[in-house]
């Protein structure tokens, strides 16, 4: 079965960046895309982009460019979200999603919270 | 940008009820819709896609309708496990918007 498992819960002050893993197993890996979601406390849900493991090719939300690198390990079946210059309302729950459908999620990792404050 | 505007944002209702969440869309989305549900402290369950596409193992009390720009998730008769918030989710152009949500609480 698709399964998606991240790194543990982050504290990072103002300023710094936080790299986030998930780990993919189930499924041929590049054949997916793996998208990034994220959820501030109390909040709705917020895509910040893709990464085609395949080519490595990504795609960002306009908000997070310039901020945001994702990244994938096909020889550890890994995807990376790195978020830099961390601020206060950084602060949420980031998911890795993925599935057949490309632009939907049918898979969901558990959720990595990041908390941001000094 | 293709925002989503998702009402209500709340619903108060009892066992056995019938809902209805309704996303409206900025413009044409070509039915690249897709509902998800989540439950505190949990990561989304996908329900629907396409607008009207029930996943594997969904009940089938939960459907999906709409076309253009406006688009529906009804659950028939509801059950304990259906309270939860729901989130639209379109997929027709980056980036993908998701509606505000709806949180479903028991009346």
């Amino acid at each position: 079965q698709v399964q998606l498992v991240q790194s543990g819960a982050e504290v990072k002050k103002p300023g710094a960046s936080v790299k986030v893993s998930c780990k993919a197993s189930g499924y041929i890996f590049t054949g997916f895309y793996i998208h990034w979601v994220r959820q501030a406390p109390g909040q709705g849900l917020e895509w910040m982009g893709w990464i085609n493991p395949n080519t490595g090719g990504t795609n960002f939300a306009q908000k997070f460019q310039g901020r945001v690198t994702m990244a994938s390990d096909t020889s550890i079946t890994t995807a990376y979200m790195e978020l830099s210059s961390l601020r206060s309302d950084d602060t949420a729950v980031y998911y890795c999603a993925t599935g057949p459908g490309y632009n939907y999620f049918d898979y969901w990792g558990q959720g990595t919270l990041v908390t941001v404050s000094s | 940008d293709i925002q989503m505007t998702q009402s209500p944002s709340s619903l108060s209702a009892s066992v056995g009820d019938g809902v209805t969440i309704t996303c409206r869309a900025s413009q044409g989305i070509s039915n690249s819709l897709a509902w998800y549900q989540q439950k505190s402290g949990k990561a989304p369950k996908l329900l629907l896609h396409a607008a009207s596409r029930l996943e594997s193992g969904v009940p089938s009390r939960f459907s999906g309708s709409g076309s253009g720009t406006v688009y529906t998730l009804t659950i028939s008769s509801l059950q304990p496990e259906d309270f939860a918030t729901y989130y639209c989710q379109h997929y027709y152009s980056t980036p993908y918007i998701f509606g505000q949500g709806t949180k479903l609480e028991i009346k």
